[in-house]
């Protein structure tokens, strides 16, 4: 079992749909980030958490450090929001921690 | 403001044959830099870690080696390709002041093996 799992793996939505997007480790943590690959494979950090909750524009990534397990959410999704989301915790040894992804597919 | 530059940006190899990605960071000083790899369908696999010239952690024993010849510069070799080399090679790094730090990612190397 992987420390870090993410669900779904794929994930298709209509323009405009609220989506939802989870993480789930089994790891002590000191942060957990949340990346953004573009289909062309570069890489963009979107939050790191700690504890609670963040927001950027149309973006919000929640932790509960108690159940370990976040949420990464996109309000009014849009087709340029189609990319692969990443969760990685920084786990005891300073290390990240990466899970496989989720595909995200958005059409207008 | 911070960049980060890799090169070549593709790179289509023979096995057996040797490689070098270089990746170099300009804008902040003292780095921690760091060498990951994203296999084709899996997630990103730490390769390489660095926080200072000369001093290189490996993570997973292999055919490649990195190297810090410069405090912005991180370099990631290969004496022989094999075909499971292939892959995406992304280069990151962070100012590692504190736990939980930012890590900043390059725009990747898209490397075949054939």
């Amino acid at each position: 079992k992987n420390e870090v799992e993410q669900s779904p793996q794929n994930l298709t939505a209509q323009e405009g749909e609220f989506i939802t997007i989870n993480c789930s480790y089994s790891v002590g943590i000191s942060a957990l980030h949340w990346l953004q690959q573009h289909p062309g494979g570069g890489i963009v950090s979107l939050f790191m958490l700690s504890s609670g909750k963040k927001k950027h524009g149309r973006l919000i990534a929640t932790i509960n450090i108690q159940e370990k397990h976040s949420s990464l959410h996109i309000t009014a999704s849009h087709p340029r929001d189609s990319a692969v989301y990443i969760c990685a915790v920084r786990g005891n040894t300073d290390k990240l921690i990466f899970g496989t992804g989720t595909r995200l597919q958005v059409f207008p | 403001s911070q960049t980060i530059h890799q090169w070549p940006a593709t790179l289509v190899q023979p096995v057996g044959s040797p490689l070098s990605l270089e990746c170099t960071v300009e804008g902040t000083s003292n780095p921690n830099l760091y060498w990951y790899r994203q296999a084709a369908g899996r997630g990103l696999q730490l390769l390489f870690y660095s926080v200072g010239i000369g001093q290189i952690s490996s993570e997973v024993p292999q055919n490649l080696s990195a190297s810090r010849p410069q405090d912005r510069q991180f370099i990631l070799s290969s004496k022989k390709l094999l075909l499971s080399d292939s892959g995406f090679y992304l280069c990151a790094w962070s100012t590692g002041t504190t736990r939980g730090d930012t890590q900043y990612f390059g725009p990747g190397t898209r490397l075949t093996v054939l």
